[in-house]
Parts: structure tokens; C-alpha cells; sequence
């Protein structure tokens, strides 16, 4: 019963450096989201899936690339990693457009 | 865009004693949420409300969504350490396919 699983855990980029954040679901969920999480902000979403093959924007996009060619994965990709980008990095899923979210447990990212 | 408040930010309290949360949007909205959140944990749904003036329970925890649907209330009745967490509201407008969060309200329980 693994639900949303996250990997790395933990990551420190140095600045330029690319990665990928790893986000997985075992349960059949249509839709994936991806948000980061910044001290006492909530959370805010970067992208979103609605289905395999299907991506669009959240509130803030700038910096990160995702794709979903399989139901079950939606990888984020940051490509030139800026200090601005440190935060921890949320992945969620939903079976419907309309129902509650499952979070994986978050990549805490730091960029020196 | 949609604005989300929640007040108060920070909460520390004593075991024992009862607390209200709020969460107040600009807009109406067709549901809202209830999560917690744990030191390096994602939040967890506590609850959803979709009809206004709807009353939950959940043990301690009381939901109320407002009669407009633009606000809702958390009341914890005799608090608990292990109530200790970020409890972060969420809403949905009509037709949108994803949630909009507020900043949360940190709240600590002392022994």
C-alpha cells in the first residue's frame, strides 16, 4: 500500500545543476500534481496532470518542466537550479478532478 | 485569482484548553478541505465540506462551512499534543480541476 511515493528525500544542487524529482502512485489516480512548499507559504502549485499525455500550468511554472507518459509517473524536471528554487517539493494525486489529494512525504531541496 | 486566509498563523495553546481555526476565501467556492501536517510528512485530508451551513465531526474536531460557502472553522475541543501540526485549508471553484491552498495555521499544543 506504498500510495505516492517521492525520491530523493533530500538534495542539495549547486546553482545551474539540473535534476529530476522523482513522483510515483500505485493507486490508479488520473490526476498528479506537483507544488512547493516555502516557509510559513503554504503550498503552490507548479504543475498539474489531468492524464498520461496531459500536463498544464500551476501558479508557478517558471523554472521546472514536467511529463506524464505513464499514469502511474510524473517526473519535475528543473533544469538551471537558482537559489530562489529552494524549497520542499510536494507530488499528489487524486482519482477525480473533484476529490480529496494523497501526498507523497516531500523532497526537501536546497540550492547553494 | 482566488484569495485564501487563514487566521491565526502561529497557535500555542495548553493541553486541555479549546481553539478555533479560520479559513476565508474571496470567492465562493464549490468545496474546501481540511488537512493536517506533520514535521517532514505531507498533509493529510481531514475532511471535506461541500454544502453550506454543513456541520462535521471527526472526534475532537468540529468543521463548520460557512452558510455562503466562502468561509469555514475548525474548533478543536480539549486539545492534544498529538493535535500539534500545520492544518492547511484548500478549495475548489466550480469546474476547476485543482485545489487552491492558504498558508495554514501552525499550531502547538504544550503538555
Amino acid at each position: 500500500n506504498a500510495g505516492v511515493t517521492q525520491t530523493p528525500k533530500f538534495r542539495i544542487l549547486k546553482i545551474g545543476q539540473s535534476m529530476t524529482l522523482q513522483c510515483a502512485q500505485d493507486m490508479n489516480h488520473n490526476y498528479m500534481y506537483w507544488y512547493r512548499q516555502d516557509p510559513g507559504m503554504g503550498l503552490k502549485l507548479i504543475y498539474y496532470s489531468v492524464g498520461a499525455g496531459i500536463t498544464d500550468k500551476g501558479e508557478v511554472p517558471n523554472g521546472y518542466n514536467v511529463s506524464r507518459s505513464t499514469t502511474e509517473d510524473f517526473p519535475l524536471r528543473l533544469e538551471l537550479a537558482a537559489p530562489s528554487q529552494t524549497s520542499v517539493y510536494f507530488c499528489a494525486s487524486s482519482y477525480t478532478g473533484v476529490g480529496s489529494y494523497t501526498f507523497g512525504s516531500g523532497t526537501r531541496l536546497t540550492v547553494v | 485569482t482566488q484569495l485564501l486566509e487563514q487566521s491565526p498563523q502561529f497557535l500555542s495553546i495548553q493541553e486541555g484548553e479549546n481553539l478555533t481555526v479560520y479559513c476565508n476565501s474571496s470567492s465562493v467556492s464549490s468545496s474546501l478541505q481540511w488537512y493536517r501536517q506533520e514535521p517532514g510528512e505531507g498533509p493529510v485530508l481531514l475532511v471535506t465540506v461541500v454544502t453550506g451551513g454543513e456541520v462535521k465531526k471527526l472526534k475532537r474536531l468540529t468543521f463548520q462551512f460557512g452558510d455562503a460557502r466562502k468561509d469555514s472553522s475548525l474548533h478543536i475541543t480539549a486539545a492534544q499534543p498529538g493535535d500539534t501540526g500545520l492544518y492547511l485549508c484548500a478549495v475548489r471553484r466550480a469546474g476547476a480541476q485543482k485545489l487552491v491552498f492558504g498558508q495554514g495555521t501552525r499550531l502547538t499544543i504544550n503538555p
